[in-house]
């Protein structure tokens, strides 16, 4: 199937440190979302990126898709306590019509 | 509001029983999956629909099944519940290449 990997799988940092997830495929994609799940809670979308090299931002996020389209990064300026969770990445592969793939997720852990 | 609703938040059930999780969207959504979420492993996909009574095996479909008979209802069917089935169910739906909603989930628990 779809081989999806997510680095780190843990991260804590302090308040107002960085913060970046990165995610990569073994196949071109389709186009790749993102999601954050709080603790106890269910995933939530957050962006799709659908273009190669494309960017976005949502306030302190900053969403990136490769050249390539096989991988992306997800960063977070300035974190703060709120930030806490683990954020997946999901791929939808070219070939694979509407299956969708999960990462496994970088859980973060901010420290006031 | 995209509403996906499980039938139960907890569940706890016997070896060897046949065991069924509902989920219902109200979006009109084409696709509907079935993960299931165990620590460190992220979301694996069980089973996906994209159309009424079409479905497709996702990474870990042994011992599950699936059925879509209405648009906005998916169940999946575990036809004898093992402990090693013991985990958090999440259903989502999703229009065809969009992002996808998700339910509250089911934590089963197989004794």
């Amino acid at each position: 199937g779809q081989q999806v990997m997510q680095i780190p799988q843990y991260q804590h940092v302090q308040e107002g440190e960085d913060f970046t997830t990165y995610c990569n495929s073994s196949t071109t994609l389709s186009n790749i979302q993102w999601y954050k799940q709080r603790p106890g809670g269910h995933p939530v979308f957050l962006i799709q990126l659908v273009k190669s090299g494309e960017v976005k931002k949502q306030k302190r996020l900053t969403f990136q898709f490769g050249e390539a389209k096989k991988n992306s990064s997800l960063h977070i300026t300035a974190t703060q306590t709120t930030d806490v969770g683990t954020y997946f990445c999901a791929v939808q592969q070219e070939t694979s019509g509407s299956r969708l793939t999960f990462g496994e997720g970088t859980q973060l852990t901010v420290n006031p | 509001d995209v509403k996906v609703t499980q039938s139960s938040r907890y569940l706890v059930k016997r070896t060897g029983e046949k065991v069924f999780l509902e989920c219902v969207q109200d979006m009109d959504h084409e696709n509907m999956f079935w993960y299931r979420q165990d620590p460190g492993l992220g979301l694996r996909l069980i089973y996906f629909s994209y159309d009424v009574k079409m479905k497709e095996k996702g990474d870990i479909p042994e011992g599950y099944s699936v059925s879509r008979e209405k648009k906005e209802r998916f169940s999946l069917i575990l036809e004898s519940a093992s402990t090693n089935q013991t985990s958090m169910y999440l259903c989502a739906s999703s229009l065809w290449d969009r992002e996808a909603f998700f339910g509250q989930g089911t934590r089963l628990t197989v004794v």
